[in-house]
């Protein structure tokens, strides 16, 4: 099945703008991670929300969790060009072992 | 601060060689896993290895495919005859006691399968 579905796939916005994107997924799972990644460089881990968790928060990161819709969004605010790269949120599944499940990705582009 | 490293950065193999994939996960981490990107496409899950054993791996991580804990350091992942569809970025992740905990990442070694 799919998992971690991202939306919108791309997003441009304004510096000083709050970016929000938002991750769907289709099984229960037990936390769901999300992750940064700058083009063609390694995946930078931002933040693990648990499924007992509604929102977790770290610097300009929000990052809510409503596994009732099976959905989650990552809020970036007050963004910066250095911002600018692919988010993909992972989630590691209930009865799946510790393996993370990607979805495709948001790019985002800050524009100075 | 702690963090996966990987070699090399590149790989350029011709189809038909072995390749070996080297990977130093953070120290004090239990569970290794290895993942793949082929380009433009979705990060995929092929193997996690915990305590000198396979704990879980996926249909791509096929009889091709192998890893292996040398020492107390290194994580390494071999293909042994490469295909041009191996062609990806593959990275190296490491967490610290599996289930429930932030998975880190290694910056990732591209292969290019010629």
């Amino acid at each position: 099945s799919q998992q971690g579905e991202e939306d919108p796939q791309a997003l441009s916005i304004q510096e000083g703008e709050n970016a929000t994107m938002n991750c769907s997924y289709k099984t229960s799972i037990n936390n769901l991670q999300w992750y940064r990644q700058n083009s063609g460089r390694g995946l930078v881990h931002l933040i693990l929300i648990r499924s007992n968790e509604r929102e977790k928060h770290s610097g300009r990161l929000r990052v809510t969790l409503d596994t009732s819709k099976k959905s989650s969004s990552l809020l970036i605010t007050a963004s910066r060009a250095a911002d600018t790269a692919s988010y993909f949120c992972a989630t590691e599944g209930e009865t799946s072992g510790s393996r993370l499940t990607f979805g495709e990705g948001t790019q985002l582009t800050v524009n100075p | 601060e702690p963090e996966v490293t990987q070699t090399p950065s590149h790989q350029v193999t011709q189809m038909g060689q072995e390749v070996i994939l080297r990977c130093v996960p953070i120290s004090n981490h239990l569970y290794f896993y290895w993942y793949r990107q082929i380009l433009g496409q979705k990060v995929e899950f092929l193997v996690s290895f915990y305590n000198n054993e396979i704990s879980e791996k996926s249909e791509i991580f096929d009889d091709q495919f192998s890893v292996e804990r040398p020492d107390g350091s290194n994580f390494t992942l071999k293909i042994r005859s490469t295909k041009l569809e191996d062609s990806a970025m593959y990275f190296c992740a490491s967490n610290r006691l599996a289930r429930g905990y932030e998975q880190y990442f290694g910056p990732g070694t591209r292969l290019t399968v010629t």
